[in-house]
């Protein structure tokens, strides 16, 4: 299984840029995890989705996250307008309902200049 | 809200001795997992042991065991014959059981663990 892929790996833009980063969970997985880490405050949930559907979104910093998953293979985190405090390393991660750990991608680190 | 707490930013230990990296957490909840992730250089995450609750008996994998202490609520990762390449974060983290579905992992602010030749 090649595990789950986030795409792209790094990603420069400028402040007020749209970023689109993408994802593509462990096939015959049903759970989809996004996270973003910081030095200052760690490894934070941003939402979560269980069989495609949206669970809880309560970490989402603003209106400018969004996030989809608009099929099984496929998840979208979405930053419009970017701004420099984005900053940071945004981690995918998929499980199924007979895993109890998390499989996390490579991450995909964002700088907002 | 279920919360995680690793109290040493930073820990080292000298290749082949034993190193212990403290995690606490706070719940109300019977049932439950606690994971150890460590994260080298690359950035991947990559799961080091994993412990349920409702079993009273520490996970090992390896080098890698644990002191699950449920009443306290503590759960330290003992680190036996350290390696070069052990050194990396270490996340501690925890995820319900109790709620239908899966649920998110919470984790600690992690630990860098420097490995002495």
């Amino acid at each position: 299984d090649a595990g789950v892929i986030q795409s792209p790996r790094h990603e420069v833009t400028e402040m007020g840029q749209e970023v689109t980063l993408r994802c593509k969970p462990i096939s015959g997985h049903n759970s989809l995890f996004w996270y973003r880490q910081t030095m200052m405050r760690g490894l934070e949930l941003l939402i979560y989705f269980n069989n495609n559907v949206p669970i809880d979104d309560s970490g989402m910093p603003e209106d400018r996250f969004s996030a989809k998953m608009p099929n099984a293979s496929f998840s979208t985190l979405k930053i419009q307008p970017s701004e420099p405090r984005d900053s940071a390393v945004y981690f995918c991660a998929s499980t199924t309902d007979w895993n109890t750990e998390a499989f996390f991608g490579q991450g995909t680190r964002l700088t907002v200049v | 809200a279920q919360t995680v707490t690793q109290s040493q930013p930073e820990m080292s230990v000298q290749e082949a001795e034993t190193v212990t990296l403290s995690c606490t957490y706070d719940t109300s909840e019977s049932d439950y997992y606690l994971f150890w992730y460590k994260q080298p250089p690359s950035r991947q995450m990559i799961l080091v042991i994993r412990q349920e609750a409702y079993k009273q008996q520490n996970a090992t994998e390896n080098r890698f065991s644990v002191n699950f202490q449920k009443a306290a609520k503590s759960f330290s990762l003992k680190i036996s014959d350290s390696q070069l390449g052990d050194a990396a974060m270490y996340f501690c983290a925890y995820r319900s059981a109790e709620v239908s579905g899966n649920t998110p992992l919470v984790f600690g602010k992690g630990t860098r663990l420097s490995v002495i030749a």
